[in-house]
């Protein structure tokens, strides 16, 4: 089936420090969500990339989607308190499914 | 979401004890998943339908059934219960044409 890694596992930064993960795929994707999950709650979706090299902004958040569309990142600026959580991506299978990444926790240290 | 409504939020329960878990919405969405989160596996798929009368086998099935009793109402089985499905339970919600997923807020299952 669909496989999508995603990395780092884990990033410890600073706040106000920078902060990527990626996901990475063999074959090429129709289309990659973000979630983002809060300590104790539940994924909740961010975005949707759909378009070869698109690249998405939400405030300080940006996600790109690669020109072969087999590779994402998101970037936050300038880490807040707030932005900790586990970040997934999710890739679409041609059976209508996702397949979720391992995902990225980022912990920030006011 | 508030729209994708969990039951119960927490279980503990025996080796060899049958529980269901309970998942409703109110988005009108014909497509509704169950997913298993273990540490720092992320999500994995046990069951899917796209409406009332499909069901498919994810990618961690095994020990696990569901029914889906409505379009609105998606529940998950375990027949008899092992400490290995200990972890939390998502239920989550798309709708037509996309795969973007609305989740519940989860239902933190322990078999001792």
């Amino acid at each position: 089936g669909q496989q999508v890694m995603q990395i780092p596992q884990y990033q410890h930064v600073q706040e106000g420090e920078d902060f990527t993960t990626y996901c990475n795929s063999s074959t090429t994707l129709s289309n990659i969500q973000w979630y983002k999950q809060r300590p104790g709650g539940h994924p909740v979706f961010l975005i949707q990339l759909v378009k070869s090299g698109e690249v998405k902004k939400q405030k300080r958040l940006t996600f790109q989607f690669g020109e072969a569309k087999k590779n994402s990142s998101l970037h936050i600026t300038a880490t807040q308190t707030t932005d900790v959580g586990t970040y997934f991506c999710a890739v679409s299978t041609n059976a209508g499914k996702s397949t979720f990444g391992d995902g990225t926790t980022l912990t920030v240290k006011p | 979401d508030a729209d994708v409504t969990q039951t119960p939020r927490n279980r503990i329960t025996k080796t060899g004890k049958r529980i269901m878990l309970e998942c409703s919405q109110t988005k009108g969405h014909d497509r509704m998943y169950w997913y298993r989160q273990d540490p720092g596996l992320g999500l994995r798929l046990i069951y899917y339908s796209f409406d009332v009368k499909d069901i498919n086998k994810g990618e961690i099935s095994d020990g696990y059934s569901v029914s889906r009793q409505a379009q609105a109402k998606f529940s998950l089985s375990l027949e008899s219960a092992i400490p290995n499905q200990t972890a939390l339970y998502f239920c989550a919600t798309s709708g037509p044409g996309t795969n973007i997923q609305y989740f519940g807020a989860g239902t933190r299952l322990s078999v001792l």
